[in-house]
């Protein structure tokens, strides 16, 4: 099983909403990542965790607020996003450190802020 | 500060002939991954290939091989026997420790 799996797979949310994505992956992989993309862009990183612990910040607003509640589960809780926060949210997760040499990605959460 | 150069913004290619994608990096680390993806329209970032520092040989994955040359930095993907479901957004990506960068992609596009 190489898959991660993201809920929902789009969202519509108003500027005072609070939602919450999330991700599952059931490889024992120990570092999992937030991902923000843009249209006709690369994916910008905005968090890891390393052994459920947040190794990373891409210093993201804190309107985005990430959660990893045991080794499988990934969570990016949303509140007060702005139109610009609209873009495909990709989750994905891997072996810890350089010696991993698979990193998969879950199908996304395409966001829509209005 | 580790960067993904992608020189090629679109390609196009012959149903059933080869494609090189290419993708240089920068970083002065010496253990480091680098990884090629698909991203087809419907947004699912497929893992293609990977390749480590350490590796001496090419990684091959199907039709999908790696040229790697590290001396000169580069990572390039080769395509063999281009197909029509080929036709996507490839995206080169290293990764240092637990940090995984991506460069700005190429759009590949199968001619048949």
């Amino acid at each position: 099983d190489t898959e991660v799996t993201q809920t929902p797979k789009h969202l519509v949310m108003g500027m005072t909403n609070k939602k919450s994505l999330k991700c599952e992956q059931h490889m024992g992989h120990r570092a999992m990542y937030w991902y923000k993309q843009k249209a006709k862009k690369p994916p910008e990183l905005m968090f890891v965790y390393s052994y459920e612990k947040l190794s990373i910040n891409e210093s993201v607003p804190s309107r985005f607020s990430p959660e990893c509640p045991n080794s499988s589960l990934l969570n990016l809780h949303l509140h007060a996003l702005q139109p610009e926060d609209s873009a495909l949210y990709l989750c994905a997760s891997s072996r810890q450190g350089i010696k991993g040499t698979e990193a998969f990605f879950g199908q996304g959460t395409r966001l829509t802020v209005v | 500060a580790q960067k993904i150069t992608q020189t090629q913004p679109g390609m196009f290619v012959q149903e059933k002939e080869a494609v090189t994608l290419d993708c240089t990096y920068d970083t002065s680390d010496q253990s480091y991954g680098l990884f090629w993806y698909k991203q087809p329209s419907s947004g699912e970032m497929i893992f293609l290939i990977y390749q480590g520092s350490y590796d001496e040989q090419n990684a091959t994955e199907g039709r999908y091989s790696l040229n790697f040359q590290k001396a000169r930095k580069s990572a390039n993907l080769v395509i063999s026997a281009s197909q029509l479901g080929d036709s996507a957004m490839y995206f080169c990506a290293m990764r240092e420790l637990n940090k995984l960068v991506f460069g700005a992609g190429t759009i590949l596009r199968v001619k048949s």
